[in-house]
């Protein structure tokens, strides 16, 4: 499968929106409610941020936000603050049992 | 709290070969699917293997299949990656991720990563 595409950056202010898009095909996001967004700060491990295309684990904070419309899922960060600054991948199922990731986005602050 | 360490990562000429690991605890590891989840230096990351709860089958990405084993030890509450015929684009940082009760959900938790390099 190919990879789902992300801008290469994205930037914002302290206290504002950013909108990161990922955009797949009708063979992934397009098909399935199976959309995730991963967070990598410098030094840490990954850490799901939504799953489901809009779902907040636990102990994320309302200020990330998923959605999803035809093959293109997004992140919205709102309210920015200086400890969002890293790595965003989105993720989606592919079918018969397989994954797929996008580029990554790096999102400065 | 969910913790996955991996180890074994190194240096490895190309052809060769490495079994990667990932001690799983704070979950009944038995009962959720598992990952290998790679991210080459300057890239993005890529999914490579998935193991289901049962461990009765194993999914791999086309860029490792026939070439990685992916398998997983109840008794020890172990993951592991066999590679075998390392490629230097096999070089990558190596996580081993956890799933959610819905294993087509993605990826719930994950190690901190286990470096690979392979290079004559």
């Amino acid at each position: 499968q190919s990879a789902l595409t992300q801008p290469p950056s994205a930037s914002g202010s302290l206290g504002q929106s950013v909108t990161i898009s990922c955009t797949g095909t009708s063979s992934d996001i397009g098909a399935y409610t199976y959309v995730s967004w991963y967070q990598r700060r410098p030094g840490r491990a990954p850490r799901l941020i939504i799953s489901f295309v809009t779902n907040r684990p636990s102990g994320v904070p309302d200020r990330f936000s998923g959605s999803k419309s035809g093959n293109t899922a997004s992140l919205t960060v709102s309210g920015l603050q200086a400890e969002d600054e890293g790595d965003y991948y989105c993720a989606s199922y592919a079918g018969r049992n397989s994954w797929v990731f996008g580029g990554g986005t790096k999102l400065t602050v | 709290q969910v913790k996955l360490v991996e180890s074994g990562g190194g240096v490895v000429q190309p052809g060769g070969s490495l079994t990667l690991s990932c001690a799983a605890s704070g979950f009944t590891f038995n009962s959720y699917a598992m990952h290998w989840v790679r991210q080459a230096p300057g890239k993005g990351l890529e999914w490579v293997a998935f193991s289901p709860s049962s461990g009765s089958n194993r999914y791999y990405a086309e860029s490792v299949k026939g070439r990685f084993t992916i398998s997983r030890d109840r008794s020890k509450n172990t993951l592991f990656l066999q590679m075998n015929s390392l490629r230097p684009d096999d070089t990558a940082v190596y996580y081993c991720a956890k799933s959610g009760d819905i294993a087509a959900a993605g990826f719930e938790s994950w190690g901190q990563g286990t470096l690979l390099t392979v290079s004559s």
